[in-house]
């Protein structure tokens, strides 16, 4: 059974970093492509990274530059360093595992495993 | 501020059936990405709900189906039950953002 654990989650103060991990069972995280989610006290989903099997990565633009996601094949798990943490970083951060859907005229991805999430708040 | 736009709340009684509505524009559905749904009951982490449009994973109920049309999706839940009392949300991607995904902002639906 394909799974996943959040951890690292917690307290901070404004400023500071803070590393999530995301360990996979099931399947290896090198093969495939792995996001990062989040959602807010009371709001929607919100997409926040992903890392590819190839390695690339890409941010929403609320996190560019102060977040990075990264992946440890040796210990299947998906990582994301976050810097410079801000109030409004607050939220449950879920990773997930993609697949790749072929439509009719565009690719997409949708993600079907989820972990628990992870919950990070963010005040002074 | 999201670019996949649903309705925050939807209401049924048990048995009746409900839609949710996901309107786009032409740079996400109306461009042919296709449209994915997630299910999150309160206090866990969303399930994939339908993927592609149209297709159910194994295990999803037939009670839930979707359609798109132009640059709009919709969910439908028949044979509302008290279990699909939780939040939808849509998702999809969009060639206007610099992320390749995005979120719908979600609907309530609560079973009265």
């Amino acid at each position: 059974e394909e799974q996943l654990e959040e951890s690292g989650g917690g307290p901070v103060p404004p400023g500071d970093s803070l590393r999530l991990s995301c360990a996979a069972s099931g399947f290896t995280v090198s093969g495939t492509y792995m996001s990062w989610v989040r959602q807010a006290p009371g709001k929607g989903l919100e997409w926040v990274s992903v890392i590819h099997s190839g390695g690339s990565t890409y941010y929403a633009d609320s996190v560019k530059g102060r977040f990075t996601i990264s992946r440890d094949n040796s210990k299947n798990t998906v990582y994301l360093q976050m810097n410079s943490l801000r109030i409004e970083d607050t939220a449950v951060y879920f990773c997930a595992r993609e697949a790749l859907w072929f439509g009719e005229s565009m690719e997409t991805y949708y993600m079907y495993v989820w972990g628990k999430g992870t919950s990070v708040t963010v005040s002074s | 501020q999201s670019v996949l736009t649903q309705p925050p709340s939807v209401s049924g009684a048990p048995g009746q059936r409900v839609t949710i509505s996901c309107t786009g524009s032409s740079s996400n559905i109306g461009a042919g990405y296709d449209v994915h749904w997630y299910q999150q009951l309160p206090g866990t982490a969303p399930k994939l709900l339908i993927y592609g449009n149209i297709n159910r994973p194994s295990g999803v109920p037939d009670r839930f189906s979707a359609s798109t049309s132009g640059t709009s999706a919709s969910l439908a839940i028949t044979g509302l039950q008290a279990e699909d009392e939780a939040d939808y949300y849509c998702q999809s991607s969009d060639n206007r953002l610099s992320g390749p995904y995005v979120f719908g902002t979600g609907t309530k639906v609560t079973v009265l």
